[in-house]
């Protein structure tokens, strides 16, 4: 059974800084690995998809890195501001009965 | 091209009743996640469909039941609703592409209030 764990828990930090969240997971045996990010409220919107045979995605800021075989993705956020602030959860969609496996998230605040 | 889309967005019942929240995926995905999000809690995982076919549940009692039709759209059924049932319901959609999983796309929920 897939588990996946996301530390920190919560990160508060000054506006402007370079920042990593860090994701693992239990069953290398993935499809591909999520990043999304959830305001107070509201539903997930998906930030990036890694397939099982990439190693990293960028859009903008973010840059989300893969590696199977040690069960870990990061996502690194540069130069960040207020509107960043959310929380940040990663999915590994797995094989057979697991689905779709969510972490608890990383609550980010970024100060202004 | 539409997103997922899920019905009603807010929804009031009252402890004993059923409540039934429905979820559209977007056209081609053959695959609907159901998740409780409880205030202040993570997404906890229910159902899982993909081809009309239940493929996993999460710890949940039977009175949480769902199905999908032939047209990939999804139901939640929650009956004798309890009021720690009061929590934003999210459903998610992909599908496999035959080579890869495409990236999975949320709805904005369905918050139900039980009183």
């Amino acid at each position: 059974k897939q588990e996946v764990t996301q530390i920190p828990a919560a990160l508060s930090v000054p506006e402007g800084e370079n920042l990593v969240l860090n994701c693992s997971f239990t069953d290398s045996a993935i499809y591909n690995l999520q990043w999304f990010r959830q305001d107070p409220g509201k539903g997930l919107t998906s930030l990036l998809l890694i397939q099982s045979s990439q190693r990293e995605q960028t859009s903008g800021r973010l840059n989300a890195s893969l590696d199977k075989s040690s069960g870990r993705s990061t996502l690194y956020i540069a130069a960040s501001q207020p509107g960043d602030s959310a929380t940040y959860l990663c999915a590994a969609l797995g094989g057979g009965a697991d689905g779709l496996t969510f972490g608890k998230g990383t609550h980010l605040i970024i100060q202004p | 091209e539409a997103g997922v889309t899920q019905s009603p967005t807010h929804l009031i019942k009252t402890r004993g009743q059923q409540a039934t929240l429905r979820c559209s995926p977007i056209s081609g995905h053959t695959s609907v996640y159901w998740y409780q999000q409880a205030l202040g809690l993570g997404l906890q995982f229910l159902l899982w469909y993909d081809e009309g076919e239940e493929r996993n549940r999460g710890n949940f009692p039977p009175r949480f039941s769902g199905r999908q039709f032939p047209n990939y759209s999804s139901e939640l059924n929650v009956n004798a609703l309890e009021l720690e049932d009061s929590a934003l319901y999210l459903c998610a959609s992909s599908s496999f592409t035959g080579t890869e999983n495409t990236e999975a796309f949320f709805g904005q929920g369905t918050r139900l209030t039980v009183v």
